[in-house]
């Protein structure tokens, strides 16, 4: 199947910080990406939907100016969130969907801030 | 809005016994269902989805799925439970309407005792 690879796997970064997470489709072109947030023991939770070469497009409740997402290429969506504080910390996930319809899912990424 | 539930929790099954998770899904047109398998700390994988047509799915590691409009339901089986299939099981449905975003439900953990 189709591989996303999202980057890092695991980050600690101190309070006020930014802190920017990659997700890459590595063999097909994702013209739409997403970015999920899951809290312990809980459901994902969509914060955006980007699409290449716009604009993405932010959930309810979503701060659009702490959680950055660019979207240049048809590989490759970031994430960054700016001037991080201990209740970010979260398990962030991407997809990435292909002209198929479904998503294919990043490995994750754990955020820590301290 | 379309809305996913997944009544269970938490279920323990016996290595070798069989397994039925319970997903129901609200959605006005016919849906696109999925379900994905969350291990610890790791992403995503799709097991098995639906579009259309047969209504009984295959799926990867053994899984199936049934369809059943009637009952809005597409539960998931699998026959003989690995203690390897222990993980965190999301169904999901799709919006074909709003950029294909995926609706997760709350998510089912699978304990599987030896």
């Amino acid at each position: 199947g189709a591989v996303v690879s999202q980057h890092p796997s695991w980050v600690i970064c101190k309070s006020g910080t930014s802190v920017k997470i990659e997700c890459r489709s590595l063999d097909f072109q994702a013209t739409t990406m997403f970015w999920y947030r899951q809290f312990p023991k809980q459901s994902l939770m969509l914060m955006a939907t980007s699409n290449e070469g716009s604009k993405a497009t932010y959930e309810q409740g979503v701060e659009k100016d702490k959680f950055l997402i660019n979207h240049a290429s048809l590989t490759l969506s970031t994430l960054t969130v700016t001037s991080a504080h201990p209740e970010d910390s979260s398990f962030y996930i991407c997809s990435a969907r292909d002209r198929g319809m479904w998503a294919f899912f990043g490995q994750g990424t754990r955020l820590t801030v301290v | 809005a379309q809305s996913v539930t997944q009544p269970d929790i938490h279920i323990t099954v016996s290595e070798g016994a069989s397994l039925e998770l319970r997903c129901n899904y609200s959605y006005g047109a016919t849906p696109y269902l999925f379900w994905y398998v969350q291990s610890p700390g790791q992403g995503l994988q799709l097991l098995l989805k639906y579009f259309s047509g047969d209504t009984l799915v295959q799926g990867i590691k053994g899984f199936e799925a049934e369809f059943k409009r009637s009952q809005s339901s597409f539960n998931l089986r699998k026959p003989s439970v690995h203690w390897s299939d222990a993980a965190e099981y999301f169904c999901a449905v799709v919006n074909t309407g709003t950029a294909s975003k995926l609706t997760f439900g709350t998510g089912t953990r699978l304990q599987v005792t030896l």
